[in-house]
């Protein structure tokens, strides 16, 4: 069986910190990697992708790719109160995504 | 913007009933997927489609069964619906290779009582 895995959390960082979220995936022939942001009650939406090794760069958001080491992470700067959310990874393959089970966030005050 | 509605926000229904679950997308998205998610396990991949009239099961389809007549449309159907089938539905779509960005419905909650 295929797996993604996450670290359920809650992680808390306080405002203006740096928030990183790791996750593990266990095909070592995946080539896509997506990073979802779902708000209580809401749907996932998409933050960022990445399909090579390094670092990926939008904004406050950074996916770093480690395909050696089978890990994608998220690194948001700057955090607000408003990022606080439950992120999502999911590792795609030909047709199919495989999501982890996710990673709440809070961001405090 | 890519949009993907779902027919319902909240729905609930008798054991036993037989509910429909529609997923329409705007896009010509060649692929479209639901799955439900449940607090603990995440989202689980419950049939996906690549083309109109074909159908792959995903991982936990049992109970269920799916229609795709029209590209924009895919449908879920509950035969017989039982409440371990309470859950949040939600619909994704995916337009054909190269392209790898899966975008979501809103999602439907699903009370079977």
């Amino acid at each position: 069986q295929k797996e993604v895995e996450q670290n359920s959390g809650p992680l808390s960082v306080p405002e203006g910190a740096i928030a990183s979220l790791n996750c593990t995936y266990s095909d070592r022939g995946s080539q896509s990697f997506f990073w979802y942001r779902q708000y209580s009650g809401k749907s996932p939406e998409l933050i960022m992708f990445i399909y090579s090794n390094g670092d990926k760069e939008d904004g406050r958001f950074t996916a770093q790719l480690n395909k050696a080491s089978q890990y994608v992470s998220l690194l948001i700067r700057d955090s607000q109160p408003s990022d606080s959310a439950t992120y999502l990874c999911a590792v795609g393959g030909t047709y199919k995504y495989i999501f982890g089970t996710g990673t709440r966030l809070k961001v405090l005050a | 913007d890519v949009k993907v509605t779902q027919s319902s926000r909240y729905l609930v229904k008798r054991t036993g009933e037989k509910v429909f679950l529609e997923c329409v997308q705007d896009m010509d998205h060649e692929n479209m997927f639901w799955y439900r998610q449940d607090p603990g396990l995440g989202l689980r991949l419950i049939y996906f489609s690549y083309d109109v009239k074909m159908k792959e099961k995903g991982d936990i389809p049992e109970g269920y069964s799916v229609s795709r007549e029209k590209k924009e449309r895919f449908s879920l159907i509950l035969e017989s619906a039982s409440t371990n089938q309470t859950s949040m539905y939600l619909c994704a779509s995916r337009a054909g290779q190269g392209s790898e960005t899966q975008y979501f419905g809103p999602g439907t909650r699903l009370l079977v009582l």
